[in-house]
């Protein structure tokens, strides 16, 4: 069974950084893309970034480019996603979710339960 | 950026009955679409794929159709744990992977 655990969120401040992270097992973890997917309090689904398995694909939404980054470990099996600059609307539930495939972003398979994200101004 | 438009926004429909659900793209996605359903408090979960697929462990009563713009998700004769938020997600044109806004399925 697939299982991946978030964590690392909290309250940040402004401006800050944290560093989010996610636990795969269940499944092997070096074949397939990863994603980060958020949800604002109240709102929908935001696609956030992807990795493919090897880590030579890397895409982020406009609005984190520059400001987020993703990396995977996959000896460790594990995902991360290191936030800087963070700014009052990332404030989010940050989902961890596996690919369908290896290399190219497509829909999100298995999801974990989230760590929240609190940014304050 | 392909923009996701779901409609209705909320659902209501009786215990037994059928429910649809269209989602509309800004511009042809292909087959390249996929369903959630999200109940409060928990992860979204993945319902179909590739507009009409069922993923693994979903139920026959899920069922979705159409191609380029125009998508629907069918559910047949509701069950009180079918209702819940369902999103629609294209992944044909990327970055960004874009999600409609939801639609809210609930008991008449």
């Amino acid at each position: 069974e697939v299982h991946l655990v978030e964590s690392g969120g909290g309250l940040v401040k402004s401006g800050g950084s944290l560093r989010l992270s996610c636990a795969a097992s269940g499944f092997t973890f070096s074949s397939y893309n990863m994603n980060w997917v958020r949800q604002a309090p109240g709102k929908g689904l935001e696609w956030v970034s992807s990795i493919s398995s090897t880590s030579a694909y890397i895409y982020y939404a406009a609005s984190v480019k520059g400001r987020f980054t993703i990396s995977r470990d996959n000896a460790r099996n594990s995902l991360s996603l290191q936030m800087d600059s963070v700014r009052d609307e990332d404030t989010a539930l940050y989902y961890c979710a596996t690919g369908v495939g290896a290399t190219h972003p497509s829909c999100f398979q298995d999801w974990g339960h989230g760590t929240p994200l609190i940014v304050s101004s | 950026e392909v923009v996701m438009t779901q409609s209705p926004a909320t659902l209501s429909v009786s215990l037994g009955e059928r429910a649809t659900l269209s989602c509309r793209a800004s511009q042809s996605v292909g087959s390249d679409l996929a369903w959630y359903q999200q109940k409060p408090g928990q992860a979204p979960r993945l319902l179909l794929l590739d507009a009409s697929t069922r993923a693994t462990g979903i139920s026959a009563r899920f069922s979705g159709s159409g191609s380029g713009t125009e998508f629907t998700l069918t559910i047949s004769s509701l069950q009180s744990e079918d209702f819940a938020v369902y999103y629609c997600q294209q992944y044909n044109n990327w970055p960004p992977l874009t999600f409609g806004q939801g639609t809210r399925l609930e008991i008449k």
